[in-house]
Parts: C-alpha cells; structure tokens; sequence
C-alpha cells in the first residue's frame, strides 16, 4: 500500500488566492481526519469524515476553510481567500477504527501564503 | 480538560543515553494513550501505546510507563541513536471516541 498521499508537498500563494490541498485515504480506510501544524499551536484537528461524511468540523478555524469528501478515496481542503496566517503544514490521516489503533499520516503539505 | 502537556519542548541526549519524555492529562475519560514519531519532512507514525490498565509497556528500546493516580506518563528510550532524533508526541483518546488529542511534541536530538 502507498499510504496517505497528500498533494502538493508544496504550495506558495499569494494572500487572497484560493489554495486546495487534496488527501488521497488508504484502501479500505473509514474514517479520514485533516490536521494542521504549527510551532505555536502544535497538531491541531480540523475537521473528520467517517465513511466520506463529516463527522466534526468544530476545528475548522473560520467559514474561509472547508473540506470535501466525494468518494472513499479522495479528500480536498480549500482555504478561499488565503491569508498568512494560514502557513502551516497541513496533515492528512486516515484510520480503520478512528483513534484507537493509530492514525496514518500522510508526509503533510507545507503551505505558505505570502 | 481536553488538553496533553507535554515536556520537555526539546531534549538533546548523548548516543548510549536515555531519553525521557513525559506528558500530562486531565480527563480522566481518556483510556488509551499511544505515542507517535515525526521525522522531518513526514508524517507523524504511531510508535507505541498503552491502556490505562497497565502500569508499563515495552517495545525494544521504548517504553511507556504510566501512572493512573497521577495522571502522568512518560516514554522512555534507552540506549538512544542518532537515529531516534525525530519530534516525538504523546497522544490521549478515548476508545470508542474519534478524537486524538495531541501534546505540543519535543524535539529529540541525539547527538554522537
């Protein structure tokens, strides 16, 4: 299996432009979870999905950000407009049985917004 | 009462040495607790967890030991390698629960 494979690695924008990053779960996976990192804030959970609903989005920090799951094995996170303080990089991860056993991370997009 | 502390933000250990990480928590609803690794450029992996209902787990080089009055619990790498620099945080969950609730992460550097 090729694991989570997030797209872009990468991605430098201009603030006020429209950024999507896009989550491709392991086969089979149920449960898909998008994180963000920073040095100051750490992991934090934006929002999951469990068999391609959304189950919690209560981290999603404002209506600029929204995410989509059209199929079992796709996944999209859209950050419309983009500001700096939206540079982090960001995690995809996807589970079998949700938190228990461990989450798979994807390697993560780096996002910049200049 | 959902948040993990964790410390020490970042620890720098001598090859051979033992590395010792410890975190915090205050729901006592939280029953599994596993630990995760991130080297540079990757995602986090899980590394090894543990149930409340045991006092240590060990898994080669590392070990959790846990401490349920106290709420505390701690992985501990022994005979560290430059191989084992990586940020390493621990986690809290509930089974049953979706949720993960992260610590902050330290930054284990292991030097030769």
């Amino acid at each position: 299996d090729a694991g989570v494979i997030q797209s872009p690695r990468h991605e430098v924008t201009e603030m006020g432009q429209e950024v999507t990053l896009r989550c491709k779960p392991i086969s089979g996976h149920d449960y898909l979870f998008w994180y963000r990192q920073t040095m100051m804030r750490g992991l934090e959970l934006l929002i999951y999905f469990n068999n391609n609903v959304p189950i919690d989005d209560s981290g999603m920090p404002e209506d600029r950000f929204s995410a989509k799951m059209p199929n079992a094995s796709f996944s999209t996170l859209k950050i419309q407009p983009s500001e700096p303080r939206d540079s982090a990089v960001y995690f995809c991860a996807s589970s079998l049985t949700g938190g228990i056993y461990g989450y798979t991370f994807g390697s993560g997009t780096r996002l910049t917004v200049v | 009462q959902q948040q993990v502390k964790q410390s020490p933000q970042s620890l720098i250990v001598q090859k051979g040495g033992i590395s010792i990480i410890n975190c915090a928590y205050e729901n006592t609803a939280f029953d599994y607790f596993p630990w995760y690794q991130q080297f540079p450029g990757k995602g986090p992996a899980l590394l090894i967890a543990i149930r409340p209902d045991v006092s240590e787990k060990k898994e080669g080089r590392f070990t959790i030991s846990f401490n349920k009055s106290a709420k505390q619990f701690s992985l501990h790498i022994m005979d560290s390698q430059p191989g084992d620099s990586a940020t390493y945080f621990c986690a809290a969950t509930i089974r049953g629960y979706q949720k993960v609730t992260f610590g902050t992460g330290t930054k284990l550097q292991v030097i030769p």
